[in-house]
């Protein structure tokens, strides 16, 4: 069956722009998770939903990152006023429940220039 | 605070050459994860491990656990060359939810 997938793949901006990632998780997961992985380096927890709801966003490094999953199926990351910082590749995962093993998407790749 | 340590880092060997990667994590958790990733590319899932004494083999990659010294390890069976790539362990706190995972060792193998 389909995986999960993730749109744009890549995605450059400008400092201070605004941006959108959408994940489209595996029919069925009732669990999704976004990871940043910058270059290097291992991912890094950002956000977890449990149906429609955030059940943990700890990671989510200030309030200008900000993500929704309206229908508890799709989810979109929103970055505000983006930071040559946030360059990274944005990884999403589901899973069939909060315990099972979570499956990756293929990532956006954001540049911030 | 969940934290979770490789070594070594980076790992160049000859094919044919056997050698372990270790990752350690700092508190308990319920089930230890190893992804490779390609260059470019996603994680791709390898092991899930439960419960200690717990060992999964596949192929020339064998993965153990020991809960109680907080310890995974991968071990790699006489490497070829497309077993190149970056291998991660992860932890996932005991809520069940986020996975830490390890800074990877990026693996080479050389012909």
């Amino acid at each position: 069956g389909a995986g999960v997938s993730q749109t744009p793949s890549n995605k450059v901006t400008e400092k201070g722009k605004y941006v959108e990632l959408r994940c489209d998780p595996i029919s069925g997961h009732t669990a999704l998770y976004w990871y940043r992985q910058s270059l290097g380096q291992g991912p890094e927890f950002l956000i977890y939903f449990q149906g429609t709801g955030a059940a943990d966003d700890s990671g989510l490094p200030n309030d200008r990152f900000f993500a929704v999953r309206p229908e508890g199926s799709v989810s979109t990351l929103k970055i505000q006023r983006t930071e040559r910082g946030d360059s990274a590749v944005y990884l999403c995962a589901s899973s069939q429940d909060r315990s099972y093993e979570q499956y990756f998407g293929p990532g956006t790749r954001l540049t911030v220039t | 605070e969940l934290k979770v340590e490789q070594n070594p880092l980076f790992l160049s060997m000859q094919e044919g050459k056997n050698y372990t990667i270790y990752c350690n994590y700092s508190t308990t958790s319920d089930r230890l994860y190893w992804y490779r990733q390609d260059p470019g590319k996603s994680l791709e899932s390898l092991f899930v491990l439960l419960s200690n004494g717990a060992v999964k083999q596949e192929g020339r990659l064998m993965a153990s656990l020991d809960t109680k010294a907080r310890l995974s390890t991968l071990h790699i069976t006489a490497a070829v060359h497309d077993l190149s790539a970056t291998y991660f362990c992860a932890a996932n706190n005991n809520a069940g939810n986020m996975l830490t995972f390890g800074g990877g060792t990026r693996l080479m193998v050389k012909p």
